[in-house]
């Protein structure tokens, strides 16, 4: 799986959106762009995913270069709770030994009231 | 509920005893993973179970550690000879394969070896 560089931490102030980058440089093709987060003392909590064209849920907007070598995950209205460590990964989709996830270490957003 | 659950939620032994660990996965999902987390580290990788494959082992550190998956569905992770590196809090995650889906991990179990 591609490698992917975030930054170590983030400030956002409440209410505000939150814009957390990340490069991947050397994603392949066939490789979809994964966001999790990890708020303290919990399992990871799945986000968004994509190829190559933006896309949007309930929870986040993530935003990928029309190189996909980097994308941006946006939190529209920052809240408190969403304080956590998000984590960039890439990796294949579907099924095999290729779909295991790799996790960095992240970036530490703190979402200041 | 339906989620990922593991047991136990912590766990303390003493140095040069076994554990094991286990992973109740959502029901259906092909795909298991383990993972640890050193206090104010990130996840590392230890093992992944797809359907009937082979699984991958690549990430565990020593052979002191391995894993089953019985049936498709529960997973135990057996540590032996634990000793105070091993501390650290074990996450089990299971994910559908047939398509690019998410994982939905378990709140983990906390292992301190004393």
């Amino acid at each position: 799986d591609a490698k992917t560089t975030q930054p170590t931490s983030m400030d956002c102030a409440e209410g505000r959106a939150a814009n957390l980058p990340c490069n991947h440089s050397t994603i392949s093709g066939n490789e979809y762009v994964y966001w999790y987060r990890q708020i303290h003392s919990q399992g990871p909590q799945y986000i968004i995913h994509g190829l190559k064209n933006n896309e949007t849920n309930e929870m986040a907007s993530l935003i990928i270069t029309e190189d996909r070598k980097s994308s941006t995950l946006i939190l529209p209205h920052a809240t408190l709770r969403d304080t956590a460590v998000y984590f960039c990964i890439v990796r294949v989709a579907g099924g095999g030994a290729t779909n295991k996830l790799i996790f960095g270490t992240g970036t530490l957003l703190a979402v200041q009231p | 509920g339906a989620g990922v659950s593991q047991s136990p939620s912590n766990k303390v032994t003493e140095k040069g005893k076994d554990v094991e660990l286990r992973c109740d996965p959502i029901s259906g999902h092909t795909a298991l993973y383990w993972y640890r987390q050193s206090l104010g580290q990130g996840l590392e990788f230890l093992i992944y179970f797809q359907g009937n494959s082979a699984p991958d082992k690549s990430g565990l550190p020593s052979d002191r550690f391995s894993a089953e998956r019985t049936g498709g569905s529960v997973s135990t992770l057996t540590i032996q000879r634990t000793q105070q590196e091993d501390s650290a809090v074990y996450l089990c995650a299971s994910s559908l394969v047939a398509r690019d889906t998410e994982a939905f991990f378990g709140q983990g179990t906390r292992l301190t070896v004393v």
